[in-house]
């Protein structure tokens, strides 16, 4: 089946920790996205990747970064910059033909 | 700046009734896509209905169907027959140019039995 699969379902960090989060898509879509959501609040963009080897901040990006080696993966490092990183992360793709956004599960990750 | 506005933070309806749900919109674009989607207790986001904006005619699918004003910017979601599995967060979004979704803050609804 195709789709996007984040992993862990959680994550717990300690602080000054960095941590990685996966995103790996078999769907052949070009652009994948980073989203942070807080509780009961909406979606906001950390970073993006149009292609490979290519990537875009979004409007949070101060705390965070990714690489695009592989079209299929889009790794978010949350790094200990970022100092109230307990969220849920979204991972996405976009299929160009349709304009449809896909998403993972998403990863929530907390601080101890 | 391009943004997403939903009213209705919170709203209820009893099953088998029908609930709106508002969203307007900014852009200054004239091409672009119109969204719902649905972000149940499981977390996983679920496209509901989509709108392309240089279509007129309201999309709809079976319960879920839209009242898309493009003039006035508002794309608001009508859940017909509501169902308690429809409880959900709900979030309006519009994509431009193929490449960045922008989303409303989300309308949580709540089908009560």
């Amino acid at each position: 089946d195709g789709g996007i699969t984040q992993s862990p379902k959680y994550l717990f960090r300690k602080e000054g920790q960095n941590v990685t989060l996966s995103c790996e898509q078999n769907l052949n879509h070009d652009a994948m996205y980073w989203y942070r959501q807080d509780p009961g609040q909406g979606l906001r963009l950390i970073y993006y990747s149009q292609i490979v080897n290519d990537f875009q901040k979004g409007d949070i990006a101060e705390g965070y970064s990714v690489s695009r080696e592989k079209k299929e993966s889009f790794p978010l490092t949350v790094t200990s910059a970022q100092k109230n990183p307990t969220a849920l992360y979204l991972c996405a793709s976009i299929d160009d033909r349709e304009n449809e956004q896909f998403f993972g599960p998403g990863t929530r990750l907390t601080v101890l | 700046a391009q943004t997403v506005t939903q009213s209705q933070p919170e709203m209820s309806v009893q099953e088998a009734e029908t609930v709106t749900l508002s969203c307007t919109y900014d852009t200054s674009e004239s091409n672009y896509y119109l969204f719902w989607y649905k972000q149940p207790p499981s977390r996983q986001m679920i496209l509901v209905i989509r709108q392309e904006a240089y279509k007129q005619q309201n999309a709809t699918e079976n319960r879920f169907s839209v009242n898309f004003q493009k003039a006035a910017k508002s794309f608001s979601l009508k859940i017909s027959d509501s169902q308690l599995g429809d409880t959900a967060m709900y979030f309006c979004a519009f994509i431009l140019d193929g490449q960045n979704f922008v989303f409303g803050p989300g309308t949580r609804l709540s089908v009560l039995p």
